[in-house]
């Protein structure tokens, strides 16, 4: 089977980095997303590493090391919009092969 | 803009009612998801479809059926609603280039009492 495991809380001040880190299991793997979902909204794609490595997008960064089956969310310069959930997810390696499978999401809390 | 909508925000139903979710897609997406989600459980698969007519198991098919006569509908039914099917049920899409990028519509908030 597959699972992921993430922190289920993370807290921060403003202007403070963070990083919510995934460690996953898989049959096979095809690559790592994380989305972002504020309380009551709907989760958005924010970032997706297929090779080892950093990809960076404005304050967001992601890491994945294929390795050690873990990744990170790096979060720089924290504001106070940036509190919501954050799941990291792996393609379902089943036939199909088009499903995602999400980790129970990290609540990121940010104070000022 | 892709957009996903979902035919209601909230939803309230007797338990043994049967019940329908829609949800529409307007960017010709093959690949079309049901979650449900629950506070500390996250986003649970319950079923989706790559292709019209066709549909696969997720994590958590019981009690829950689907139909895709369209490609840019998917529907969740519930046969006969359960108190323990109360949750927050998201739908979403995504292309079969874009596997990791995923679509989500807004939620629809079901309680059954």
């Amino acid at each position: 089977g597959q699972s992921l495991e993430q922190p289920s809380e993370v807290t921060a001040v403003e202007g403070a980095i963070v990083q919510i880190n995934c460690t996953y299991q898989t049959s096979g793997f095809y690559g790592l997303s994380w989305y972002q979902q504020h309380d009551g909204g709907a989760p958005t794609f924010l970032s997706y590493n297929a090779l080892d490595g950093l990809e960076e997008t404005g304050r967001f960064s992601s890491f994945l090391s294929r390795s050690d089956s873990y990744g990170y969310l790096l979060l720089q310069e924290l504001q106070m919009k940036d509190s919501a959930s954050y799941f990291c997810a792996v393609r379902e390696a089943n036939q199909a092969g088009t499903a995602l499978i999400f980790g129970k999401g990290t609540t990121l809390s940010v104070s000022s | 803009d892709v957009k996903v909508t979902q035919s209601s925000r909230y939803l309230v139903k007797r338990t043994g009612e049967k019940v329908f979710l829609e949800c529409v897609q307007d960017m010709d997406h093959e690949n079309m998801f049901w979650y449900r989600q629950d506070p500390g459980l996250g986003l649970r698969l319950i079923y989706f479809s790559y292709d019209v007519k066709m549909k696969e198991k997720g994590d958590i098919p019981e009690g829950y059926s689907v139909s895709r006569e369209k490609k840019e509908r998917f529907s969740l039914i519930l046969e006969s609603a359960s108190t323990n099917q109360t949750s927050m049920y998201l739908c979403a899409s995504s292309s079969t280039g874009g596997l990791y990028e995923q679509y989500f519509g807004p939620g629809t908030r079901l309680t059954v009492t």
